[in-house]
């Protein structure tokens, strides 16, 4: 049982460039969620979707799009990679609602130059 | 401002002391509260939750946090910490809007 599963683990971009996360769960979970980790700051909400072909805007949702074609995937999106994005993207998923205990992945740690 | 405050930034206790992590929100209202933990190299994992009920909620591994709603805490505690609870802990509060917010973390460290 993978639980949660981000892919890639590590990405370097250069300013303007576009990139995908994708995050793959299989537990059949309704909610799912991206977040960054940035020091100092904790982990922010991003977007997440409260079910296939749902998405929501979080805490700081500018720069990023998301996408959930499929009940078990939840892509986010960089169209223009700034430098301000590097930071620590975990994604995670809940059955029910978001405050319901989140099951999270190994994160992606993404530098943008 | 910080909606979720963990006054400790990082923490280094021997082992057998005795801990508590602060965390204070400045939400008024009905919230859910929890604490999550990272160990180095892994993944956030939840250690405990609070929704309604007893204040005083029990997690794994002997943790527990108490709620007091009049001081909008939700301190972390453990009475006898080891080495391998050395991690990342941080607290997080859910408003009736699901806007969820988490705290800036704090490290312990653990010496053996």
């Amino acid at each position: 049982n993978a639980g949660v599963t981000q892919t890639p683990k590590f990405r370097v971009l250069k300013t303007g460039q576009s990139m995908t996360l994708l995050c793959a769960q299989d537990m059949n979970h309704e909610y799912m969620y991206w977040y960054r980790q940035d020091p100092g700051m904790g982990l922010r909400l991003i977007h997440y979707s409260v079910g296939e072909g749902t998405t929501a805007k979080g805490e700081v949702p500018d720069g990023y799009n998301v996408s959930r074609l499929k009940k078990q995937n939840f892509l986010l999106g960089l169209e223009s990679a700034a430098p301000s994005q590097t930071s620590v993207y975990f994604c995670a998923s809940s059955y029910g609602g978001i405050n319901q205990p989140q099951h999270f992945g190994d994160g992606t740690r993404l530098s943008i130059l | 401002a910080q909606s979720v405050s963990q006054h400790n930034h990082h923490v280094i206790l021997s082992e057998a002391a005795s801990l508590e992590l602060g965390c204070n929100y400045s939400y008024g209202g009905t919230v859910n509260l929890f604490w999550y933990v990272q160990y180095p190299g892994q993944h956030l994992q939840l250690l405990l939750k609070y929704f309604s009920g007893d204040p005083l909620v029990k997690g794994i591994k002997g943790f527990e946090a108490e709620f007091i709603k009049s001081k909008f805490s939700f301190n972390l505690r453990k009475p006898s910490v080891q080495w391998s609870d050395t991690a990342e802990y941080f607290c997080a509060v859910i408003r009736h809007n699901n806007d969820m917010r988490f705290g800036a973390g704090t490290r312990l460290t653990v010496k053996p």
